[in-house]
């Protein structure tokens, strides 16, 4: 069964750079049949799509990050991370990982978002 | 970008009741719509994809329908577990976008 863990500090300093890490268990990071993501989560609020990458090194962003963000993939330890960088008290949230899997329905490929990890709070803060 | 708009945005009902909500696209989107349910610090939960397609493991009271740029979410029969916030989500075209979320309470 597939299991997303996400790792990293909880507190991180104004104009810094955020970093996680997501631990893929319970299968492969390099199947070609998923894509890995970040969706974040501020208090309180809303989801907001942040990244997303395939083993090949496909990545999609959204723009809204204004460049901020970078995702990667090390498929030797199973694992994907997130850098975010200039943080502000904003970027306040919940982080979440989780996988994006096809499914074939009516013979059209379905990419939707079909487990998340845990999520790991991250507060901008000096 | 394509804004997802979900209503309402909290609703009150007795178990037993059928609850249905609405998630409207901006644009037309086919039957590229996910649903997820979230429960007070957890995270969200695949419900359904494909507008209408129940994600293994989800009980059948749950079910979706719709395409183009209007869709629904309805449980059949609320149970008290069902109390939590449900988020539609586009996966039509990047950036991929949520609905706001409807909070369901039990009164």
């Amino acid at each position: 069964q597939l299991q997303l863990q996400e790792s990293g500090p909880g507190l991180v300093k104004p104009s810094e750079t955020l970093s996680l890490t997501c631990t893929v268990s319970g299968g492969s990071i390099s199947s070609s049949s998923y894509y890995w993501g970040w969706i974040r989560q501020p208090p309180g609020k809303g989801l907001e799509w942040i990244a997303n990458i395939h083993y090949s090194g496909n990545t999609y962003y959204n723009p809204s990050l204004k460049s901020r963000a970078t995702i990667s993939v090390d498929t030797s330890k199973n694992q994907f991370s997130l850098k975010l960088n200039s943080v502000t008290a904003a970027d306040t949230a919940v982080y979440y990982c989780a996988s994006r899997v096809v499914v074939i329905a009516a013979g059209i490929s379905h990419w939707y978002f079909d487990l998340w990890g845990r999520g790991t709070l991250v507060t901008v803060s000096s | 970008d394509i804004q997802m708009t979900q209503s309402p945005s909290s609703l009150f009902a007795s178990v037993g009741d059928r609850v249905s909500i609405t998630c409207r696209a901006s644009q037309g989107i086919s039957n590229y719509l996910a649903w997820f349910q979230q429960k007070p610090g957890k995270a969200p939960k695949s419900l359904i994809y494909a507008s209408s397609s129940l994600q293994s493991g989800v009980p059948s009271k749950f079910s979706g329908s719709g395409s183009g740029t209007d869709f629904t979410l309805t449980i059949s029969s609320l149970q008290p577990e069902d109390s939590a916030t449900y988020y539609c989500q586009q996966y039509n075209a990047y950036p991929l976008t949520f609905g706001g979320g409807t909070k369901v309470e039990i009164k």
